[in-house]
C-alpha cells in the first residue's frame, strides 16, 4: 500500500497569505495524485487531479504541482471560505489512499 | 445538476448488517465508476471500495474485504454497499461518490450516510 504523508498536519495563516501544503508518496505515483478540500460537517470536494490540472469551477488561486513522490498544493492568496482541511489521494496502485489532512486554520 | 443522495445508515450492533444505497441524478450512471470512502469520527478519508462502470470489476480496502460487497443497478441508476460483520471501527460517514476522468479519482461526492456500530 502507498503510504501518503502530508506536513504540516495544521497550518495557522491569515487570510492574503501564500500556504503551500505538502504531500509525499512511500513510492512513485507519477502525477496520479488529487487534492481534495474539507469543510467542518460537508462533504469534500475535488480541486486537483493529474497533480496539476484544476477541477471544474475550481478558483485559480489553488494550484498543483510536483510528480512522483513529492507534491505541493499552493493557495496564492488566501480568502477566507479557504479554511478547510485538505487531503492528498494517489491513484496510480489499489488501494488508492489518502493523506491524513492538512488542517488550514486561521491564525 | 449532478445529485448522488445516501440512505441506509444507522446504528446497529458489532456482527450485524446494513445496506446502503445511492440514488444518482443528473448523470448517466451507467458511464461511471462508483465508489464508497469512509470517515471515521474526527479522522481522515479512507477509500472502501470501487466499482466499473458496468459491474464487471470491483475493488474492497483490505480492511472490508469479504463482509463488504458493492453492486449497482445501472436501470435503477443506484450504487449499493452490502455490509456484513460489521465491527465497531466500521463507525464513520459513507460517502457515495463519483469517479472522475478514468474512474480513479472523485469528481462528485454525495453528503454521507452516517453508520454507528455499537452495543
Amino acid at each position: 500500500e502507498t503510504v501518503m504523508t502530508q506536513s504540516p498536519a495544521t497550518l495557522s495563516v491569515s487570510p492574503g497569505d501564500r500556504p503551500a501544503l505538502s504531500c509525499r508518496a512511500s513510492q512513485s505515483v507519477s502525477s496520479n495524485l488529487a487534492w481534495y478540500q474539507q469543510k467542518p460537517g460537508q462533504a469534500p470536494r475535488l480541486l486537483i487531479y493529474g497533480a496539476s490540472t484544476r477541477a471544474t469551477g475550481i478558483p485559480a488561486r489553488f494550484s498543483g504541482s510536483g510528480s512522483g513522490t513529492e507534491f505541493t498544493l499552493t493557495i496564492s492568496s488566501l480568502q477566507p471560505e479557504d479554511f478547510a482541511v485538505y487531503y492528498c489521494q494517489q491513484y496510480l496502485t489499489w488501494p488508492w489512499t489518502f493523506g491524513q489532512g492538512t488542517n488550514v486554520e486561521i491564525k | 445538476e449532478v445529485q448522488l443522495v445516501e440512505s441506509g445508515g444507522g446504528l446497529v450492533q458489532p456482527g450485524g448488517a446494513l445496506k446502503l444505497s445511492c440514488a444518482a441524478s443528473g448523470i448517466t450512471f451507467s458511464g461511471y465508476w462508483m465508489h464508497w470512502v469512509r470517515q471515521a469520527p474526527g479522522k481522515g478519508l479512507v477509500w472502501v471500495s470501487r466499482i466499473n462502470s458496468d459491474g464487471t470489476s470491483t475493488g474492497y480496502a483490505d480492511s472490508v474485504k469479504g463482509r463488504f460487497t458493492i453492486s449497482r443497478d445501472n436501470a435503477k441508476n443506484t450504487l449499493y454497499l452490502q455490509m456484513n460483520s460489521l465491527r465497531v471501527d466500521d463507525t464513520a460517514v459513507y460517502y457515495c461518490s463519483r469517479g472522475g476522468k478514468g474512474g480513479v479519482y472523485v469528481d462528485v461526492w454525495g453528503q454521507g450516510t452516517t453508520v454507528i456500530v455499537s452495543s
